[in-house]
């Protein structure tokens, strides 16, 4: 049973334009949450994070906002570059620490 | 520059061999993941160390798999014997132990088992 649960494999955008990559958990004591981004043959790295006591955290290009009721959260990216095309990775914060990840959206941004 | 590293990045066995990864977390980091990347599961975990004893190995198959921290330096995630289904990537990461924290990924092992 996946608690953290990202339901698109895969999205493609336009170059300049807006992607919006989206996340759902079902567990309502995860707390923090984290965007991870993936490039091929290479780890997963951080991005941003939001504590539940927030409802938006914003860093450049990049904005995640969290829907606690809703258990939902989403990462937008404006504009989307084509250095932005990787796997991104939704996050919870579970028990002892440990990061719970989904399942990964592929974003391909092109020209 | 501070990175996890993991040896080896590939690795091609049979069905039936040992498989043995290595790790070696970021100096002064005194937490260790293993998770494991698949298709359909994303990222999974496997195996965490704090201060180099194990705290969850709940999403480990206990009966080929084993993961230890010999020293601080070092941790190791073992399958013996290993099967085509445990052809994954592997990834180790680690932290400082702090709450809400990010951890730092390595580069993972490609494993193949054939």
């Amino acid at each position: 049973d996946q608690q953290v649960k990202q339901n698109s494999p895969s999205l493609s955008v336009q170059e300049g334009r807006i992607s919006i990559l989206n996340c759902d958990y079902t567990n309502s004591m995860f707390d923090y949450f984290l965007w991870y981004k993936k490039y091929p043959a290479e780890g997963p790295t951080f991005l941003i994070s939001i504590s539940s006591i927030k409802d938006k955290n914003e860093d450049g290009r990049f904005t995640v906002f969290l829907n606690k009721s809703a258990k939902h959260l989403s990462l937008h990216i404006v504009p989307s570059q084509p250095g932005d095309s990787a796997v991104y990775f939704c996050a919870a914060i579970g028990g002892y620490n440990k990061l719970i990840f989904g399942a990964g959206t592929r974003l391909a941004v092109h020209p | 520059d501070a990175r996890v590293t993991q040896t080896p990045r590939h690795k091609v066995t049979e069905m039936g061999q040992e498989v043995t990864m290595r790790c070696q977390p970021i100096l002064g980091h005194n937490t260790v993941f293993w998770y494991r990347q698949t298709m359909m599961q994303g990222l999974e975990l496997l195996a965490y160390f704090r201060n180099r004893a194990p705290l969850d190995d709940s999403g480990m198959p206990k009966d080929r798999f084993s993961a230890e921290m010999p020293d601080a330096t070092l941790a190791t995630l073992k399958i013996q014997p290993s099967e085509p289904r445990d052809s994954a990537v592997y990834f180790c990461a680690s932290g400082m132990g702090q709450s809400n924290e990010k951890l730092f990924f390595g580069s993972g092992t490609q494993l193949s088992v054939l």
